[in-house]
């Protein structure tokens, strides 16, 4: 079955300490891509990812890092988290992305909360 | 950068009614997306549109390039539509999709 797949699910974390989300996709997709979604500003680019060894920022940034060393997997990275990350992260993957439009594939979203 | 307004934010009907959700964009795209996402759920792909008209079951995606407009209708409206409704455009950029605030749908029985 194709899918994307995001781990943990569920996650309450303290301030400044590191966690990695991860982020799995089967379908050989080249696009990886990171958003948060927040109540009242809609989801928001964190980082993407055009292939292996290829990432760049998206419209928020700050506080998160990333890495794609291999085509099927995009971690999300808080190495000091703070509670203006307690949000609903969602990963998402399609065959590439371009002058065509491509249809995006999301994972179940892991809900973090950072006290 | 893209600015993706829907209409409306919260959409309340009665089970059978006929539904529309709108969505306008600023910029020129490749590509419009309509996607749902349930309570306490996942998002999931509905549509992808360039250009014209889409179909799947009750369901229908029009999209009007010139006029920078689309919206999404549901026909014969069931609690099970319940959800918030997203457009999402892309711009041909590499940069990923730009985001509407969604719409918040309720069906009652």
């Amino acid at each position: 079955e194709a899918q994307v797949t995001q781990n943990p699910r569920y996650l309450i974390t303290v301030t400044g300490k590191k966690l990695t989300v991860t982020c799995s996709q089967n379908m050989n997709h080249e696009y990886m891509s990171w958003y948060r979604q927040d109540p009242g500003l809609g989801l928001r680019q964190i980082y993407y990812s055009m292939n292996v060894e290829v990432t760049d920022k998206g419209d928020v940034p700050e506080g998160y890092k990333v890495s794609r060393k291999e085509k099927r997997n995009f971690p999300l990275i808080l190495e000091s988290p703070s509670p203006n990350q307690t949000s609903l992260y969602f990963c998402a993957s399609s065959l590439s992305m371009g002058h065509k439009g491509y249809e995006q594939y999301f994972g179940p979203g892991t809900r973090l909360t950072v006290t | 950068k893209n600015e993706v307004e829907q209409s409306p934010q919260n959409l309340t009907a009665q089970e059978g009614e006929f539904i529309t959700i709108n969505c306008s964009y600023s910029v020129g795209i490749s590509a419009l997306h309509w996607l749902q996402q349930h309570p306490g759920g996942g998002i999931v792909s509905l549509f992808m549109l360039s250009s014209g008209k889409k179909k799947h079951g009750r369901l229908i995606a029009t999209i009007n390039i010139q006029e920078k407009h689309s919206s999404l209708h549901i026909t014969a409206s069931h609690p099970r539509d319940s959800a918030v409704y997203i457009c999402a455009v892309s711009g041909g950029g590499a940069d990923g999709l730009t985001f509407g605030k969604g719409t918040h749908l309720i069906i009652q029985p």
